[in-house]
């Protein structure tokens, strides 16, 4: 195990449902990842916290709301997804967001929109 | 935890063979790279990273080789085994100071005993 834990693993959802991702590190990091990985794309960051802010949002579009209520914790709101949103989201943590500090992966919620 | 759907090179090889893996970058001003490990069902596990400053990086059975001139990585995994079977990805980081990795799109490899 990473250190990097994310619920649920499986998630299938309406296209007007709202669902939540969530991600916990037990690591002592201070900055924390989401990351899209699809079948037709390469790993795509999404976003970046470090100490709880927001640093990166990667032209993300706004029905992928992210929350970081503390260094620990991260979640991913979803609503009104589309059916090529479908993808395993991943989580990520570092000590920090310089260069050279590992992330550690977390083994990601496959997302199924129908 | 695979990317299913994209079409990967996937490279074949007999346990105890060496592979080598390539990855070719977009960016010549990305300084620092990465080779991360994807097993099924898991997210990716780093292996091994490099700075532009150096040509060469050894860890425990694996090699990383960066050419600047061409902007290819390799990663070569010495007396390679069924435990290395996996989708291995590239990831090159701009100078900026900051971690914003950009990945390849990986390669599979299969190892057969």
């Amino acid at each position: 195990e990473t250190g990097v834990t994310q619920t649920p693993r499986h998630l299938v959802m309406g296209m007007t449902n709202k669902k939540s991702l969530k991600c916990e590190q037990h690591l002592g990091h201070n900055a924390m990842y989401w990351y899209k990985q699809s079948a037709k794309k390469p790993l795509e960051l999404m976003f970046v916290y470090n100490f709880k802010e927001q640093t990166e949002n990667n032209s993300v579009p706004s029905r992928f709301s992210p929350e970081c209520p503390n260094s620990s914790h991260l979640f991913l709101h979803l609503h009104t997804l589309q059916p090529e949103d479908s993808a395993l989201y991943l989580c990520a943590s570092s000590l920090s967001t310089g260069q050279g500090d590992e992330q550690y992966f977390g083994p990601g919620t496959r997302l199924t929109v129908t | 935890g695979e990317s299913v759907g994209l079409h990967l090179p996937t490279l074949s090889v007999q346990e105890g063979d060496n592979s080598i893996i390539n990855c070719a970058y977009s960016n010549s001003a990305s300084d620092y790279f990465i080779w991360y490990k994807q097993e099924s069902g898991k997210g990716p596990q780093f292996i091994i990273d490099i700075r532009s400053n150096m040509d060469k990086r050894q860890g425990q059975r694996v090699t990383v080789l960066l050419n600047k001139t061409v902007k290819h990585l390799s990663l070569q995994i010495a007396a390679t085994q069924p435990g290395d079977s996996a989708v291995y990805f590239c990831a090159e980081n701009k100078n900026t100071g900051f971690q914003k990795l950009v990945f390849g799109t990986g390669t599979r490899l299969l190892v057969s005993p």
